[in-house]
């Protein structure tokens, strides 16, 4: 049973463009972290968000958790070449310890 | 520090071997935990470790092994491989088992099974 949906699956965008990639759940979540991979790397961590419509910037990147902590988004503004990579969702809920629900991912290229 | 490690990088094995997958971490991380990563499934669960001596099994843990004898390796045990498990194993450590704690994973091991 898969959890978290994210969308698209795939996003190819031209540098300079925004985009937005959606993790959508019918289930509440006490966390919400969103990770980045590269291509042979292991997941790195961008954030967490936990409070229901928590709002978190990092650079050009803008993390926001539903107010219902069922959904998040990842809006990137002016894309670049270095944004390219596998974005994933996890979530994770109070009790389950460490052990996140992950997403199937958004694949990002970002084209010079 | 080096953070998480993983050997090998890359593995081949035949249906019905046995090996292990090794992971490490210098982090004094009390939680560690193997995922394995399939093309449009996401990363999935195998099994999990709050501390030494203590593990538990994940989402798909059937196949697989774990042993935490200390806080620093949490080795993966394939049993008798098979096809289906052709996949990249990641191993991941937090400070804490929580579920806000942020997770570090290794670089990967890349395993067919033929």
């Amino acid at each position: 049973t898969q959890l978290l949906e994210q969308s698209p699956q795939f996003l190819s965008i031209q540098e300079g463009e925004n985009l937005t990639v959606y993790c959508n759940s019918s289930s509440v979540f006490s966390s919400l972290q969103w990770y980045r991979q590269e291509p042979g790397e292991g997941p790195v961590l961008l954030v967490t968000v936990v409070t229901g419509g928590e709002v978190k910037k990092l650079k050009r990147l803008t993390f926001q958790f539903g107010d219902a902590r069922k959904d998040s988004s990842l809006h990137i503004t002016a894309a670049q070449p270095g944004d390219t990579g596998l974005y994933l969702c996890a979530g994770g809920r109070r009790g389950s310890q460490g052990n996140l629900i992950f997403g199937k991912g958004t694949k990002l290229s970002v084209k010079p | 520090n080096a953070g998480v490690t993983q050997t090998p990088k890359f593995q081949v094995l035949k249906t019905g071997q046995s090996m292990t997958l090794q992971c490490a971490q210098d982090m004094n991380h009390e939680y560690m935990s193997w995922y394995r990563q399939d093309p449009g499934m996401g990363l999935r669960l195998i099994h999990y470790s709050v501390g030494a001596g203590i593990t538990d099994q994940g989402e798909v843990p059937n196949g697989y092994n774990v042993s935490r004898s200390t806080t620093e390796d949490f080795p993966l045990r394939l049993l008798s491989a098979a096809p289906s498990q052709t996949s990249v194993y990641f191993c991941a450590s937090s400070y804490l088992a929580a579920f806000t704690d942020t997770q570090y994973f290794g670089p990967g091991t890349r395993l067919t099974v033929l």
